[in-house]
């Protein structure tokens, strides 16, 4: 039972462009919301993440959206680059600290100079 | 700091071999995870230590798979008797307050 669904699997994006990425998930005990960027040969690293008290949060270029009633929420990357390029995992946490975290099963992100 | 250090960087073994994978957390963090990631079933929390006593095992996918954390620096992942379904990047993480961090990985090939 995959408990947090990501798509797409793959997202081509022109240089400047807006990526989206989307994930859902069914669990309401989940509260803590983190997406992960993962380059080639490295391991994922934190790249930004929202509790459901805001529907929003930004940094830098990107933001996440969060729309508790509906239980989605997605990554929004502005002024794409193509340094960019990279897999997206959303994942989740339940109440109580995230030492559950539970994955998406990631989206790999082109960003075409 | 040096971040999460994982060893080896790559493990290539024959299936029926023990394998142990290892992981240095980062100094001052009380919580330690093990990861298995395949391109079918994703990234998978196999077992997770809090002041080095294992929490939570229930991702453990059989009883060949161990894992121990004798001190705060350091951690082992042990398959035995390894099969080529064990192929897959292990990644280990560290958590000081809230946020994990992995370290590199080990790619695990069993023929």
């Amino acid at each position: 039972q995959q408990q947090v669904k990501q798509s797409p699997q793959s997202l081509i994006v022109q240089k400047g462009g807006i990526s989206i990425i989307n994930c859902a998930y069914e669990n309401t005990a989940f509260d803590y919301f983190p997406w992960y960027q993962q380059f080639p040969g490295k391991g994922p690293a934190l790249l930004i993440a929202i509790r459901p008290d805001v529907s929003e949060k930004k940094e830098g270029r990107f933001t996440i959206s969060f729309n508790k009633s509906a239980k989605q929420f997605s990554l929004h990357i502005m002024d794409s680059q193509p340094g960019d390029s990279a897999t997206y995992f959303c994942a989740a946490a339940e109440q109580g600290g995230s030492e559950k975290l539970v994955f998406g099963k990631g989206t790999k992100l082109t960003v075409n100079p | 700091d040096a971040g999460v250090i994982q060893s080896p960087r790559h493990e290539v073994t024959e299936m029926g071999q023990e394998v142990t994978l290892r992981c240095k957390p980062i100094s001052g963090h009380d919580y330690l995870f093990w990861y298995r990631q395949t391109m079918m079933r994703g990234l998978e929390l196999l077992i997770y230590f809090n002041n080095n006593v294992p929490i939570d095992d229930s991702g453990m996918p059989e009883d060949r798979f161990s894992a121990k954390m004798p001190n705060a620096s350091f951690s082992t992942l042990k398959i035995q008797p390894s099969e080529p379904r064990d192929s897959a990047v292990y990644f280990c993480a560290s958590r000081g307050f809230y946020e994990q961090y992995f370290g590199p990985g080990t790619r695990l090939t069993v023929t």
